[in-house]
């Protein structure tokens, strides 16, 4: 029985460029959730989707930041024009429908040169 | 506004003994605790949650005590293990919103 799977697990993008970091939750969870992690920082909420849905964006980014769970594949968390800033580890984590314990992946580390 | 804080980044104990760990919140509308823990380079595992119904959880060495009129919960360790040296992050969420907020995380380490 597979944990959240999440790819790359390491990412390094130049300023400007674009990164895809993608997350495929536990079997039968349909719930799944973007957290960033800064250096010495705690987990910021990020996202939240159902399959084809956003239930709750209010820890994205205004501009360059985008999420998505299609109805098949992995949910995807999108940054356009990357800057140093975004350098950071981003995990995903998913939970069953009836509870609203969160299993994580092991996270993609993103770095800007 | 952080609306789950740890106030201690790092705690050192001996091993057997206790590790308590501290976490305060702010939001009353908070119902659902949870405590993780996270090794390096490791996503966070949950370790044991307690609903705002009840006081105390238990599970093994690990009891989480959640105190409602000060808005204060704790992890309890006993005894301490070198194996418990990781961050261990409080979080929090409410019936209405599943998204759970996190604490900034206290970095415990074990001393053999």
């Amino acid at each position: 029985n597979a944990g959240v799977m999440q790819n790359p697990r390491h990412l390094v993008r130049r300023r400007g460029q674009e990164a895809r970091l993608r997350c495929s939750p536990m079997k039968g969870h349909s719930h799944v959730y973007w957290y960033r992690q800064l250096p010495e920082e705690g987990l910021k909420f990020m996202v939240y989707l159902q399959k084809e849905n956003i239930i709750d964006e209010s820890g994205m980014p205004k501009e360059r930041f985008s999420a998505e769970f299609p109805k098949e594949g992995p949910s995807i968390l999108r940054i356009q024009q990357v800057v140093r800033g975004d350098s950071a580890a981003y995990f995903c984590a998913s939970s069953p429908p009836e509870t609203g314990e969160l299993f994580f992946g092991e996270g993609s580390r993103l770095t800007v040169l | 506004d952080q609306q789950v804080k740890q106030n201690s980044p790092s705690l050192s104990v001996q091993e057997g003994r206790i590790s308590i760990l501290n976490c305060d919140y702010t939001n009353s509308m908070f119902d659902y605790f949870l405590w993780y823990k996270k090794y390096p380079a490791e996503g966070p595992t949950f370790l044991i949650s307690i609903s705002s119904i009840k006081d105390k959880n238990e599970d093994g060495r690990f009891t989480v005590f959640l105190n409602k009129s000060a808005k204060h919960l704790s992890l309890h360790i006993v005894p301490s293990q070198p194996g418990d040296s990781a961050v261990y992050f409080c979080a929090a969420s409410d019936t209405g919103r599943r998204a759970l907020t996190f604490g900034s995380g206290t970095r415990l380490q074990v001393q053999p």
